[in-house]
């Protein structure tokens, strides 16, 4: 898997949009980014992957850059139970194992 | 709803002893997967399985053993717990088919405490 550099924590507004950048500089091409989020006394929970086009679900967005070199999950509109580490993870498609880094925590302020 | 179970929330066990943590999945995956969490570490994997009594070493194997004879049920052994296994236990499972094929479900975890 390649590496993957986030931010060790980040604040946002209660309401606002959430941006969280990743770095994975060394990607290969059938590598796909993978985003999950691990809320306080809770297991991981799955929000969302891509590997070159942007990707939309019911959780948040996944903004790819061209090179592929960089991406950002950006959760619309943050609540309060968005609070959480978030693990940005490079991985084949398919790959059984992810390996999970130490991810962004995320801290929303009402 | 799909389910992860793990036997204990949190469980304290003296050095030397053996220590069972089992783990439970009703989405008949194939996969499943144990890791461990320690605080600045993030989770690392120790063992996952592909197939029952199949099993393959994660990056972390040292000290522990698992044991899958059943589809649903996998199976993390310390054989004599010591200190430094001290750590939050997450099981997680997966299916290498079809576009699931991307999405660990996890369960609660267990906090284990050696003394």
């Amino acid at each position: 898997d390649a590496k993957t550099t986030q931010p060790p924590s980040m604040d946002c507004a209660e309401g606002r949009a959430a941006n969280l950048p990743c770095n994975h500089s060394t990607i290969s091409g059938n590598e796909y980014v993978y985003w999950y989020r691990q809320i306080h006394s809770q297991g991981p929970q799955y929000i969302i992957h891509g590997l070159k086009n942007n990707e939309t679900n019911e959780m948040a967005s996944l903004i790819i850059t061209e090179d592929r070199k960089s991406s950002t999950l950006i959760l619309p509109h943050a609540t309060l139970r968005d609070t959480a580490v978030y693990y940005c993870i490079a991985s084949n498609f398919g790959n059984e194992k992810l390996t999970f880094g130490t991810g962004t925590r995320l801290t929303i302020i009402p | 709803d799909v389910k992860v179970t793990q036997s204990s929330r949190y469980l304290v066990k003296r050095t030397g002893e053996k220590v069972f943590l089992e783990c439970v999945q009703d989405m008949d995956h194939e996969n499943m997967f144990w890791y461990r969490q320690d605080p600045g570490l993030g989770l690392r994997l120790i063992y996952f399985s592909y197939d029952v009594k199949m099993k393959e070493k994660g990056d972390i194997p040292e000290g522990y053993s698992v044991s899958r004879e059943k589809k649903e049920r996998f199976s993390l052994i310390l054989e004599s717990a010591s200190t430094n296994q001290t750590s939050m236990y997450l099981c997680a499972s997966s299916t290498p088919s079809g576009r699931a094929r991307e999405t660990q479900y996890f369960g609660p975890g267990t906090r284990l405490l050696v003394l």
